[in-house]
């Protein structure tokens, strides 16, 4: 059965580094987006991408943060410049449709020392 | 900007008990997802629907659109099914799922 993967399952960094985190959405899907969790709070929506453009964004989405499909395949999502506060569990999802069913992947843990 | 209010918080049940989680929202909706998240943290979409009732096993997920209100069932409730249960709905665009906090259910043997 198709399913969306991510890597890494856990990123490691230091405050002010880059991170990118890598999503492989299911393959006829054509919406992608990145969720985060931060531990013990509920999931929160932080970018949605269609056609190759970002679709929504929320307020925590902001010039720290980028998404990017670089090939057929891949989803990433790049923090410039990680804080603290990024730490969290970071999903990404695909769905076939607009406002259709999403499938998540299994999530990056990522934390920021 | 919707609002999604979940009921209870926590569960705690025997094996074989019928469980009922509750989800209400502010804003009107084309449709409502559940979702479920494993102790791992991973989330699996249960259902998404947008009037009636659907049914998956043993669960079953109902929806009134004029009230603005949704419910998960769960019969015959047994410890695997011990998770975090979300409802979430789409924004107005369709474009992004706006979360409740979950209702975190544990059921003993």
């Amino acid at each position: 059965e198709p399913e969306v993967t991510q890597t890494p399952s856990h990123q490691v960094t230091q405050m002010g580094q880059e991170v990118i985190l890598r999503c492989v959405p299911i393959s006829n899907h054509l919406y992608f987006y990145w969720y985060r969790q931060i531990l013990g709070q509920k999931v929160e929506f932080l970018v949605s991408f269609y056609n190759n453009e970002i679709s929504e964004k929320s307020e925590i989405f902001d010039d720290q943060f980028s998404v990017e499909r670089p090939d057929g395949s891949n989803f990433t999502l790049k923090i410039r410049s990680t804080k603290l506060e990024d730490s969290a569990m970071y999903f990404c999802a695909s769905s076939e449709g607009l406002a259709g069913e999403q499938f998540f992947g299994p999530g990056t843990r990522l934390t920021v020392l | 900007k919707n609002e999604v209010e979940q009921s209870p918080q926590n569960l705690t049940a025997q094996e074989g008990e019928f469980i009922t989680i509750n989800c209400s929202y502010s804003v009107g909706i084309s449709a409502l997802h559940w979702l479920q998240q494993h102790p791992g943290g991973g989330i699996v979409s249960l259902f998404m629907l947008s009037s009636g009732k659907k049914k998956h096993g043993r669960l079953i997920a109902t929806i009134n659109i004029q009230e603005k209100h949704s419910s998960l069932h769960i019969t015959a409730s047994h410890p695997r099914d011990s998770a975090v249960y979300i409802c979430a709905v789409p924004n107005q665009a369709g474009t992004a799922l706006i979360f409740g906090k979950g209702t975190t259910l544990s059921v003993s043997s």
